[in-house]
């Protein structure tokens, strides 16, 4: 099984600040990476797909950059509505997995 | 709009028995696979099973092959998740997922259904 490390599992931040968030897999996924948002009682939300393709509706100051087994979410200047868990997930291959997640918090 | 509406979820003893619905609509839900992905409390997420949009393939997570079993109904737009044996590690939010086209992994989730195992 594919493992992905996030790092790191939490984070705190202000507003403004530009944050990085990693995700590392055991072996090579090529670029079949995603990240998604996650807020309690929330519908989850799909912010990059293929390591670094915005999903339509995003907003730019989330990217994602990456391929082969180093991978980042980079939000360029965090925003109130940005508090929330991150997850990277790989489907480049059976059984799909997920990143043990990044919390974002208010510093 | 996409929306995924899971139902089914509820409290159940260890051994016992769910089925899991997931209403789709927005999208032409017989053209795309779709997913069953977990989260427990405080133990972040984990991809449960999926199934191609002809329903001619079937993929599960270790942790439920042989008691969990995916289908779906595209004449009804809905996804369903039959599942046995429960047990107290089954108890997690449901989430259904919806997958992109091409190159596109999970594209849109819905809000889930919560199953608790318990005696």
């Amino acid at each position: 099984d594919i493992q992905l490390t996030q790092s790191p599992s939490t984070l705190s931040a202000s507003v403004g600040d530009r944050i990085i968030i990693t995700c590392r897999a055991s072996q090579s996924i090529t670029t079949s990476l995603a990240w998604s948002q996650h807020k309690p009682g929330k519908v989850p939300k799909v912010l990059i797909y293929k390591a670094s393709n915005l999903e339509s509706g995003v907003p730019s100051r989330f990217s994602g950059s990456g391929s082969g087994t180093e991978f980042t979410l980079t939000i360029s200047s965090l925003q109130p509505d940005d508090f929330a868990t991150y997850y990277c997930h790989q489907y480049n291959g059976y059984p799909l997995t997920f990143g043990g997640g990044t919390k974002v918090e208010i510093k | 709009e996409v929306q995924l509406v899971e139902s089914g979820g509820g409290f159940v003893q260890p051994g016992g028995s769910l089925r899991l619905s997931c209403a789709a609509s927005g999208f032409p839900f017989s053209i795309y696979n779709m997913d069953w992905v977990r989260g427990a409390p405080g133990k972040g997420l984990a991809w449960v099973s999926s199934i191609s949009f002809g329903s001619d393939k079937t993929f599960y997570a270790d942790s439920v092959r042989d008691r969990f079993t995916i289908s779906r109904d595209n004449s009804k737009n809905t996804l369903y998740l039959q599942m046995n044996s429960l047990r107290a590690d089954d108890t997690a939010l449901y989430y259904c997922v919806k997958r992109g086209s091409g190159p596109r992994g999970f594209d849109s989730w819905g809000q889930g259904t919560l199953v608790t195992v318990s005696s």
